[in-house]
């Protein structure tokens, strides 16, 4: 069966203070790896979609990046703002013509100034 | 701001009425979807619609529905409603990234409905 596991659960960090969020894996086939943040009673918002191991994309402060079996979302020197929850989401099987995500549980961050 | 639009915002029923969710994808996207978020289960795929035909299923109970129109528009019906039907209820949608096989669908989320079933 098809999973996404995410930790930790939550993570505290002072402003400025890096870290990383771990999204790992276990699927049949997979076509994509996507991340999104989250507000408290909103829509998750598009980060970052990765399709192969060892690809990296970037956006401000926030790094992704993708192996065999595992994402790392890397915040560097976060703010306030970027506390939130971050989701990671698959979609699976390769010859697959639909569009299922499949969500891990989430991380909530929260970043004290 | 995504650019999917949702309504109502927020909606409060009795138990075993049926209500009405709707959605409007962006512009130029063939594919609509359904998932609901609740506390202990996370955000879960219901439904997709591509062009108005359903393409995809997922744990969706037999008490709802949905349908997507010619306009591209979507609503998804829930009846006979429970206490646990209680959730956040988003739509996103999605075109295609044709890199070749396989497909990918990047989605982009409404801003939700919320429903609470007194």
């Amino acid at each position: 069966e098809d999973q996404v596991t995410q930790s930790p659960e939550a993570l505290r960090l002072q402003e400025g203070e890096s870290s990383s969020l771990n999204c790992s894996y276990t699927v049949s086939g997979l076509r994509g790896l996507f991340w999104y943040r989250q507000d408290p009673g909103k829509g998750p918002e598009f980060l970052f979609t990765l399709y192969s191991a060892g690809e990296e994309k970037e956006k401000e402060r926030l790094k992704a990046t993708l192996t065999k079996k595992e994402s790392f979302l890397h915040i560097t020197a976060p703010k306030p703002e970027d506390s939130a929850t971050y989701l990671c989401a698959v979609q699976a099987g390769y010859s697959s013509n639909t569009g299922k995500l499949i969500f891990g549980q989430g991380t909530t961050l929260q970043v004290k100034p | 701001d995504s650019g999917v639009t949702q309504t109502p915002k927020h909606l409060i029923t009795a138990t075993g009425q049926r209500v009405t969710l709707r959605c409007s994808p962006r512009s130029g996207d063939l594919s609509v979807y359904w998932y609901q978020q609740s506390l202990d289960q996370g955000l879960q795929f219901l439904i997709q619609y591509y062009n108005g035909e359903e393409r995809a299923k997922g744990n969706i109970l037999e008490r709802f529905s949905a349908q997507q129109f010619p306009d591209l528009h979507s609503e998804l019906n829930l009846s006979s409603l429970e206490l646990g039907d209680s959730a956040l209820y988003f739509c996103a949608s999605s075109h295609n990234l044709y890199r070749g096989l396989p497909l990918v669908y990047e989605q982009y989320f409404g801003p939700g409905t919320r429903l609470t079933v007194t």
